[in-house]
């Protein structure tokens, strides 16, 4: 399997409910990063990672928790979410974040929040 | 000032024509630009980069970078209406940031 993977591709959660986003690449990079893309507005960055370290935290609220154990794996925890979060959360991984390679995005997890 | 500026359209092109999307940015050191293009539901798809001043051609695509104007674009030759999609400019000095995307709707 090559690319960047992630499942689920749909979640509809309630705004009690816990669940986790999980992104995994096959590219060899160093880098991952998660997005959110609301309708009709640019895409978000929330949070970047290079070499397993958080690098950027784009003033994300804390309900979103992210985790990357490695370089091929990255996830998002989601708990006690508002339904203005409902989008599409992206994930993208690059070489690294200082090389200025271009990121490849998987296919997103389109999130509702009931 | 945005960091990266396109116009949202939609901008509406003929079967066969050229297409021109537009994209300025704001910092004068920016490195690297990129044109993805995302299809309704579906994730950014990268389809080209361009580091140097000048046209960068791959199909029927051309990268045009000036940037002593701050200025990248991407001509589409022979427009398709499976080219119909928003267009995403990214530019990156330490971080790529992306425009807010251009709407390409190409008519039969």
């Amino acid at each position: 399997e090559t690319g960047v993977t992630q499942t689920p591709r749909h979640l509809v959660m309630g705004m009690t409910n816990k669940k986790s986003l999980k992104c995994e690449q096959h590219l060899g990079h160093n880098a991952m990063y998660w997005y959110k893309q609301s309708a009709k507005k640019p895409l978000e960055l929330m949070f970047v990672y290079n070499f397993k370290e958080q690098t950027e935290n784009n003033s994300v609220p804390s309900r979103f928790s992210p985790e990357c154990p490695n370089s091929s794996h990255l996830f998002l925890h989601l708990h006690t979410l508002q339904p203005e979060d409902s989008a599409l959360y992206l994930c993208a991984s690059s070489l690294d974040t200082f090389s200025n390679q271009p990121q490849h995005f998987g296919d997103g997890t389109r999130l509702s929040i009931l | 000032q945005k960091e990266v500026e396109q116009n949202s359209g939609p901008l509406s092109v003929p079967e066969g024509a050229i297409a021109s999307l537009n994209c300025t940015y704001s910092d004068r050191g920016s490195q690297s630009f990129f044109w993805y293009r995302q299809y309704s539901g579906k994730s950014p798809e990268l389809i080209m980069f361009i580091y140097s001043n000048g046209d960068k051609e791959d199909g029927r695509f051309t990268a045009q970078l000036n940037k002593a104007s701050q200025y990248v674009s991407l001509l589409i030759r022979d427009s398709q209406p499976s080219d119909s999609a928003t267009y995403l400019c990214a530019v990156t000095r330490r971080k790529l940031i992306f425009g807010q995307g251009t709407e390409l709707s190409v008519k039969p």
